[in-house]
Order: C-alpha cells, then sequence, then structure tokens
C-alpha cells in the first residue's frame, strides 16, 4: 500500500522568499513521485517528477524536488516565489515496476503569496 | 485532441438520479483513469482502462458506480441512483501508457452537485 503526507494544509510565503512544500511517502516498492499544481477552475499540471534517475529533479517554473531514500521525503522548492505561484500543490506517488494502481495523491498544500 | 477534455463542467442532480460523466483522452494515449476528488482532499483513484480493458475497478466506491470505454478512446462514468455523498470533483486523465513513470495529464474535471 502507497501513501502520501503533506504537512500543512496552508504555507504562506512572502513574494521573493523561499519556498519549501513538504511531502513524505510510504511504499512498499521502488516509488515514482510527482508533483502537480492546480490552479483555480483548471486541471492538474505535472510540475516534475522523478522516476529513479536524478535524485534532485528541476520542474517548470523554477521548481525543483529531491528524492530523499532514507528520509521517505520528496520536499518541492523554489528559491524566490512569485505572486503567480499562488495555488494548489499535491504530491503523489505511483508504483514503480509496472503496473499502474493510478496515482496515490497527498491530501495538497494550499500556497499562499503575501505581496 | 489537444488535451483532455471532459463534460459536462458542471452538473446538478438529485439523489436518486443516475448521471453519466464523459472523457475524451489525448487520442494517442491508451491508459486512462478516473479519480473523485472531495472538497480539501486530493484526487483519489477510481478506475483505469488500458485501450478498451478495464484492469482494475478497486477504487469503485460501490457498485453503483460504472465506467466503459468501448473504443478504447473516450469514456464514460456512471454514478446510478446518487447520494449526497457522491457530490465531488470527477477528473480524467490520459498517459502514454500504463507504466507509472509517464506523465498523466489531467482534464479539467466535473463538478457534480447532489443535492
Amino acid at each position: 500500500a502507497q501513501s502520501v503526507t503533506q504537512l500543512g494544509s496552508h504555507v504562506s510565503v512572502s513574494e521573493g522568499a523561499l519556498v519549501l512544500l513538504r511531502c513524505n511517502y510510504s511504499s512498499s516498492v521502488p516509488p515514482y513521485l510527482f508533483w502537480y499544481v492546480q490552479y483555480p477552475n483548471q486541471g492538474l499540471q505535472l510540475l516534475l517528477k522523478y522516476t529513479s534517475a536524478a535524485t534532485l529533479v528541476k520542474g517548470i517554473n523554477g521548481f525543483e524536488a529531491e528524492f530523499k531514500k532514507s528520509e521517505t521525503s520528496f520536499h518541492l522548492t523554489k528559491p524566490s516565489a512569485h505572486m503567480s505561484d499562488a495555488a494548489e500543490y499535491f504530491c503523489a506517488v505511483g508504483r514503480a515496476g509496472g503496473g499502474a494502481d493510478g496515482l496515490t495523491f497527498g491530501k495538497g498544500t494550499h500556497l499562499i503569496i503575501q505581496p | 485532441g489537444a488535451g483532455v477534455s471532459q463534460s459536462p463542467r458542471y452538473k446538478v442532480t438529485k439523489r436518486g438520479q443516475d448521471v453519466t460523466l464523459r472523457c475524451d483522452p489525448i487520442s494517442s494515449h491508451a491508459t486512462l483513469y478516473w479519480y473523485q476528488q472531495a472538497l480539501g482532499q486530493g484526487p483519489e483513484f477510481l478506475t483505469y482502462f488500458n485501450y478498451e480493458a478495464q484492469p482494475d475497478k478497486s477504487g469503485l466506491p460501490s457498485d453503483r458506480f460504472s465506467a466503459e470505454r468501448p473504443e478504447g478512446s473516450i469514456s464514460t462514468l456512471t454514478i446510478q441512483r446518487t447520494e449526497q455523498r457522491d457530490s465531488a470533483m470527477y477528473r480524467c486523465a490520459s498517459s502514454l501508457s500504463a507504466s507509472g513513470g509517464h506523465e498523466q495529464f489531467f482534464g479539467p474535471g466535473t463538478r457534480l452537485t447532489v443535492l
């Protein structure tokens, strides 16, 4: 069984400050890990994914995430927040090694950018 | 098509009525997923298709829920005898294949309200 925990349902940062959104996972097999972003009235858009290549993954819009197996974490960061980053962010885990049970998502973190 | 589309975008129905939601995936994509997203939660996997085959129905909440993809392209999700607890956003996603590492492209969702 797989699960995802996102710490903090809401995170508020000032424009220009570091963004850190936390994600911890549990999986009985090597995982694929994803971060998706959801803007109001839109579908989920992939930010980045980890599929067992480099542990530091760079995504769109300046976001990156680091896979840490020892900590079972896949935290999302961005050095400098922009107002346009305000959105809902979801961490998700997929099952590696074949099979397609669908993704298991966390509950999401709402990112608020203060001017 | 250029992206995943879903219809209707909004559906309001009365308790006990049947509803059918439609998903039109990206045309080259073999795999199609359905998710249910309650307010304030992340999407939860319902079922998926590989072309017209439906290998996994394990996420469907009850036998009132069913899905089809008869020609391996467009899919429908039907909820019979709707209940208020069925109120949620229903999201469809498609991917190139069932391999867990492939990106899932999400549609805008159908917001279902059961009165």
